[in-house]
């Protein structure tokens, strides 16, 4: 069974302030997805990355695809309370059946003026 | 605009009275999939559908049904909800193959 772990599962920060979220599996997954979801709405898609070892940059934000695509980080830089959300790693099912996505449990982002 | 749309985004009910979670989406879409999501229990898939008429088990189907006779309509059917069938219900669809899914603004959920 494929697993996706985020963590950590809560984080509390001041603005102006770095984090870094962390996604990980036993699994190799072909892609991982990150999404960001904000109260009273679904998730979003944030990026999807690819290739083993990829980097994408979203302005503040920073994704990294592990060498071996068991893993995904994602790195804020310089935190703003607009940045305030649950994040979501996800990736296909091996089974590839067709848009079937496994997701982690999520890390709750709180960011304070 | 290309979007998902559910409703009811709210509903309060109670045990044992049948209700339908209406999904509808516009961008022509293949595959459609209800979720729940649960506090430290992420989303989890309940039913999907490659197409009209093919529907198939998620990961937590029990106690619910859904049917896809059109394209772009993808009820969810609770017909005997009970109290640990609340939670926040989240419509998603994509094309074929795509493994990027488009999601619906949630419908909240409580079974009394």
């Amino acid at each position: 069974t494929q697993l996706l772990e985020q963590s950590p599962q809560f984080l509390s920060i001041q603005e102006g302030e770095n984090l870094t979220v962390y996604c990980n599996s036993s699994s190799v997954f072909s892609s991982l997805q990150w999404y960001r979801q904000e109260p009273g709405e679904g998730p979003v898609l944030l990026v999807t990355v690819v290739t083993g070892g990829e980097v994408k940059k979203l302005k503040r934000l920073t994704f990294q695809f592990g060498d071996a695509r068991k893993d995904s980080s994602l790195h804020i830089t310089a935190a703003q309370p607009g940045d305030t959300g649950l994040y979501l790693c996800a990736g296909p099912n091996s089974n590839n059946q067709g848009g079937k996505l496994i997701f982690g449990q999520g890390t709750e982002l709180s960011v304070k003026p | 605009e290309a979007q998902v749309t559910q409703n009811p985004r709210y509903l309060i009910t109670v045990t044992g009275k049948k209700l339908t979670v209406t999904c509808s989406q516009n961008m022509n879409h293949e595959y459609m999939s209800w979720y729940r999501q649960d506090p430290g229990l992420g989303l989890r898939q309940i039913y999907y559908s490659m197409n009209v008429e093919v529907t198939d088990k998620g990961d937590v189907p029990e106690g619910y049904k859904v049917s896809r006779k059109e394209k772009r309509n993808f009820p969810l059917i609770l017909e005997s909800p009970s109290p640990n069938q609340t939670s926040l219900y989240f419509c998603a669809s994509t094309p074929w193959g795509a493994n990027v899914l488009t999601f619906g603004a949630g419908s909240r959920l409580t079974v009394l």
